[in-house]
C-alpha cells in the first residue's frame, strides 16, 4: 500500500465546531505534515512531525492542534476556527531526511461558516 | 529568505508540443528539487525529483538542474490535454528545515 488517505474528504463547520481531521500512511515514513492551500496559492505549510515528534510549528493559531499518535496517523483538531480557515487541508509523509519526497493525501475540503 | 520563483502563466501550447516550464531558487544550499503536478480541485502528485546537475527523464518528462545557475525546469514532450494542470516546483533546503519551499506554480494548458 503506497498511498496516503485522509478523512474526510469534505467538511463544513460552524465557528463554535469541535472537529477532526485524519491522515494515515502505509508507506513506512516517518516525518508527516500538515499543509494549507488556498484556492490559487502554493500549499502553506503548517506542522511537520519527524519520528512522531513535532519538530515545526509554523506559527500557526492554537485554534489548530496536531496530534501525532503513531508513525501512520497524523491528526489535526480544530477548533474556534474563522471562515478564513476555509481552505484545502493537505497531509503529506516522507523519509526524514536529505532528500525529503513528499507524499500528498487526496486532502480534506473544509469550509467555516 | 529563501524563495522559489516560477511564472505563474498560463502557459498555452498545442497538443503534441513541448511544454518548458521553468524555476529558479535562491539559496545555493538547495539540495533537492521536485515537480509536482495538480489539478483544480485536487491534490499535488509528485511526478518528477532531481538531486543532481543534469538531465532525469521519465516517459515523457524530463527535469533539468543546473545548480551554478540556480534553476531547475521541466520539459514535457508530447504534451496531451490531460497534462493541462498547475505545476508546483518545490526545494528542500536540508539540514535541519525538513520543509519544502514551493513556488507559485506554473498553469499549463494544452490546446487540442
Amino acid at each position: 500500500d503506497t498511498e496516503v488517505t485522509q478523512t474526510p474528504k469534505h467538511l463544513v463547520m460552524g465557528m463554535t465546531n469541535k472537529k477532526s481531521l485524519k491522515c494515515e500512511q502505509h508507506m513506512g515514513h516517518r516525518a508527516m505534515y500538515w499543509y494549507k492551500q488556498k484556492a490559487k496559492k502554493p500549499p502553506e505549510l503548517m506542522f511537520v512531525y519527524s519520528y512522531e515528534k513535532l519538530s515545526i510549528n509554523e506559527s500557526v493559531p492554537s485554534r489548530f492542534s496536531p496530534e501525532c499518535p503513531n508513525s501512520s496517523l497524523l491528526n489535526l483538531h480544530l477548533h474556534a476556527l474563522q471562515p478564513e480557515d476555509s481552505a484545502l487541508y493537505l497531509c503529506a509523509s516522507s523519509h526524514p531526511g536529505q532528500n525529503n519526497e513528499q507524499f500528498f493525501g487526496p486532502g480534506t475540503r473544509l469550509t467555516v461558516l | 529568505q529563501k524563495e522559489v520563483e516560477q511564472n505563474s502563466g498560463p502557459l498555452s501550447v498545442p497538443e503534441g508540443a513541448i511544454a518548458s516550464l521553468n524555476c529558479t531558487y535562491s539559496d545555493r544550499v538547495s539540495q533537492s528539487f521536485f515537480w509536482y503536478r495538480q489539478y483544480s480541485g485536487k491534490s499535488p502528485e509528485l511526478i518528477m525529483s532531481i538531486y543532481s546537475n543534469g538531465d532525469k527523464e521519465d516517459g515523457r518528462f524530463t527535469a533539468q538542474l543546473n545548480k551554478a545557475s540556480q534553476y531547475v525546469s521541466l520539459l514535457i514532450r508530447d504534451s496531451q490535454p490531460s497534462d493541462s494542470a498547475t505545476y508546483l516546483c518545490a526545494v528542500n533546503y536540508g539540514g535541519a528545515t525538513n520543509k519544502l519551499i514551493f513556488g507559485t506554480g506554473t498553469l499549463l494548458a494544452v490546446q487540442p
